[in-house]
């Protein structure tokens, strides 16, 4: 069984410009969960898909925002990017309430 | 608020035992997670204690005590490639199985 895929696996922008990540839940898995992850920093939540619908995000601005399409694919919007959102951007999707993680795209923003 | 505290780093000897312990401030929760993650990859689940007490899968044993505030991950025979970080984690069951991820503790086995 294939495990949650993200793309692409590294991405390198400039301050103001935008940045669009994408995942693929494993087969099945309905919703999808996005994590920052600074270097050397704890996981931070930002958003959660189900069905579609936005259900939750953490304590971003509204510049991160995202979305989720009928086959539960999600893509993380980062809009006018800041040198602070370098860091490594993971997805993972759940079953039960375990989440499986992604390889992650990391992000640099120069 | 909710806040999960693990020591940031531990070093140890192929071939001993180590215990990363966990401590949390926060009730209510359904479940406490274990994850490792090796430098530059995604987490991947090790564990998941939702009763107190002892849960022992191979090499790796997982506690926990509600009425303390703790936890703590177990690794016996240790192994280089045991070295990764140690992230401890509890979910709720409202929000989605919202999960509050601690910053992790890095270990270092050492030959």
């Amino acid at each position: 069984e294939a495990g949650v895929t993200q793309s692409p696996t590294h991405l390198i922008k400039t301050r103001g410009q935008q940045a669009t990540l994408r995942c693929s839940p494993i087969s099945g898995h309905t919703s999808v969960y996005w994590y920052q992850q600074a270097l050397g920093l704890g996981l931070q939540f930002l958003l959660w898909y189900d069905e579609g619908e936005e259900r939750n995000r953490g304590h971003f601005p509204p510049r991160v925002s995202g979305r989720q399409v009928p086959n539960y694919s999600s893509e993380l919007n980062v809009n006018a990017l800041e040198l602070e959102d370098s860091a490594l951007y993971l997805c993972a999707s759940r079953l039960g309430e375990t989440q499986y993680f992604g390889p992650g795209t990391r992000l640099l923003v120069l | 608020g909710q806040n999960i505290d693990q020591p940031t780093e531990m070093t140890a000897t192929e071939g001993a035992i180590v215990q990363i312990n966990c401590t949390y401030q926060t009730s209510g929760f359904n479940g406490l997670f274990w994850y490792q993650q090796h430098a530059g990859e995604a987490p991947t689940f090790l564990s998941y204690n939702v009763l107190d007490g002892l849960e022992e899968k191979g090499r790796f044993s997982s506690f926990l005590s509600r009425s303390k505030g703790y936890s703590y991950l177990l690794l016996k025979e240790l192994q280089m490639k045991d070295s990764a970080s140690y992230l401890c984690a509890v979910s709720f069951a409202t929000g989605g199985f919202k999960t509050i991820f601690g910053a992790g503790t890095r270990l270092f086995v050492k030959a």
